[in-house]
């Protein structure tokens, strides 16, 4: 069965930086294509970025309200995903969801989700 | 970007109704488009993808239409568990986008 646990979420101030953790189990990792969406309080999806697979050479892409600021990574030996965030905004505020990419460019696999709240 | 619209932004039903929400995207993304349930305090959950195929395990009242730019999502008879949040989210190219969502509320 496949699971998605993420990790790292917490309070931290305007400008500040955060590690975000996905953990994967059930499935082979290192084939897929991950994301990153997060979701302000009482809002909406959206989507952060992305990173593919080892035939793809491991490219990333980002949403540009967080493109500079935000880098996705993956170790495919701790079938774990990572989000670092850094001069974080209130904007930010949000929970973070790691989800996984199935062929059909579809999120088929989401975590829980992960609160990160910016503020002084 | 791609920007999806979704309609209405939310609707009352009873259970056992038919229920159709809308989707348009800003242009045409042929048939790449997803929807996605979402309860309270929960991960979306994928219902359908590719527009019409369903989802392994989501139950067959739950069907897609659409290519293009006009999409539609329809649950044939409401049940109690669909009430809920849907979104739909073009998969045609990055950046990924998703409607506004639409919740589905108990008349």
């Amino acid at each position: 069965e496949v699971h998605l646990v993420e990790s790292g979420g917490g309070l931290v101030q305007p400008g500040g930086s955060l590690r975000l953790s996905c953990a994967a189990s059930g499935f082979t990792f290192s084939d897929h294509y991950m994301d990153w969406v997060r979701q302000a309080p009482g809002k909406g999806l959206e989507w952060v970025g992305r990173i593919r697979n080892i035939p793809n050479s491991y490219t990333t892409e980002y949403a540009a309200s967080v493109k500079g600021r935000f880098t996705i990574s993956r170790d495919n030996s701790k079938n774990s995903l990572y989000l670092q965030m850094n001069s974080l905004k209130i904007e930010d505020t949000a929970v973070y969801y790691c989800a996984r990419e199935a062929a059909s460019v579809d999120f088929d696999y989401w975590g829980q989700g992960t609160l990160v709240t910016v503020s002084s | 970007d791609i920007q999806m619209t979704q309609s209405p932004s939310s609707l009352s039903a009873f259970v056992g109704d038919r229920v159709t929400i809308s989707c348009r995207a800003s242009q045409s993304i042929s048939t790449y488009l997803n929807w996605y349930q979402q309860k309270p305090g929960k991960p979306p959950k994928l219902l359908i993808y590719g527009a019409s195929s369903l989802q392994n395990g989501v139950p067959p009242r739950f069907s897609g239409s659409g290519s293009g730019t006009d999409f539609t999502l329809t649950i044939s008879s409401l049940q109690p568990e669909d009430f809920a949040a849907y979104y739909c989210q073009q998969s045609y190219y990055t950046p990924w986008t998703f409607g506004q969502g639409t919740t589905v509320e108990i008349k």
